[in-house]
């Protein structure tokens, strides 16, 4: 296990409706990234915190947001929910000294109906 | 932007026979590349990863990769296969939008092990 947690595990939801979810970062990391993972499909890049800030965005949405904690956990939040974003959102936590290897929580599963 | 390819979408293999999963790449620049694993609703396990060095790179469980750079690929090898190894195999490139550091994916090849 890689000390990081996420939660919920799994949530259903409503097209149009706003969710958030959470990830607890490995101790002593300062830095975590959010991916969105479809069925059959390889994790893709939401957005990056670093120190509270964020430092760098994939391809999604505004109505994909984030924040960071002072004790580095993170939220994502998702507003106005459309049936595509169903998937499986991985956090990631990380140093940002780090030679780039990143530890992932084991995901929540997001469907949206 | 970096990139990378996993041809096969699912490699199937005799337990007890050596393995080879797939991986070609498209960098600007050195290319990091990482080797994770996902098993049935569960995160991804960071198998290894290639900076710089020995093209020859050894990870956890017996997972070894062999980075090419004249053929741009960085294959995920084992010597012999066991059942307990089918899993989702992905492979994954560092890449910079904006200061950002992330890791961008192949698609995944499901390896099973048959018994």
């Amino acid at each position: 296990e890689t000390g990081v947690t996420q939660s919920p595990t799994h949530l259903i939801k409503t097209r149009g409706q706003q969710v958030t979810l959470r990830c607890s970062s490995q101790s002593g990391h300062n830095t975590v990234s959010w991916y969105q993972q479809a069925l059959g499909q390889g994790p893709q890049f939401i957005f990056q915190y670093y120190r509270e800030e964020e430092n760098g965005r994939g391809n999604f949405p505004p109505r994909f947001s984030g924040l960071q904690f002072p004790n580095y956990s993170s939220e994502l939040n998702v507003n106005a929910l459309e049936l595509d974003d169903s998937a499986l959102y991985l956090c990631a936590s990380s140093l940002a000294t780090d030679s780039y290897e990143q530890y992932f929580g084991p995901g929540t599963r997001l469907t949206v109906t | 932007a970096q990139s990378v390819a996993q041809p096969e979408d699912q490699v199937n293999v005799a337990e007890g026979n050596p393995l080879t999963v797939k991986c070609t790449y498209s960098v600007s620049g050195n290319p990091y590349l990482f080797w994770y694993v996902q098993y049935p609703n569960r995160g991804l396990q960071f198998l290894l990863k290639y900076i710089t060095g020995d093209n020859l790179v050894k990870g956890s469980y017996g997972f070894e990769a062999e980075f090419n750079k004249s053929q741009t690929s960085f294959h995920l090898k084992k010597p012999s296969a066991l059942v307990s190894d089918s899993a989702l195999y992905f492979c994954a490139v560092r890449d910079f939008p904006g200061s950002a550091r992330q890791l961008t994916f192949g698609s995944g090849t499901q390896l099973t092990v048959l018994p």
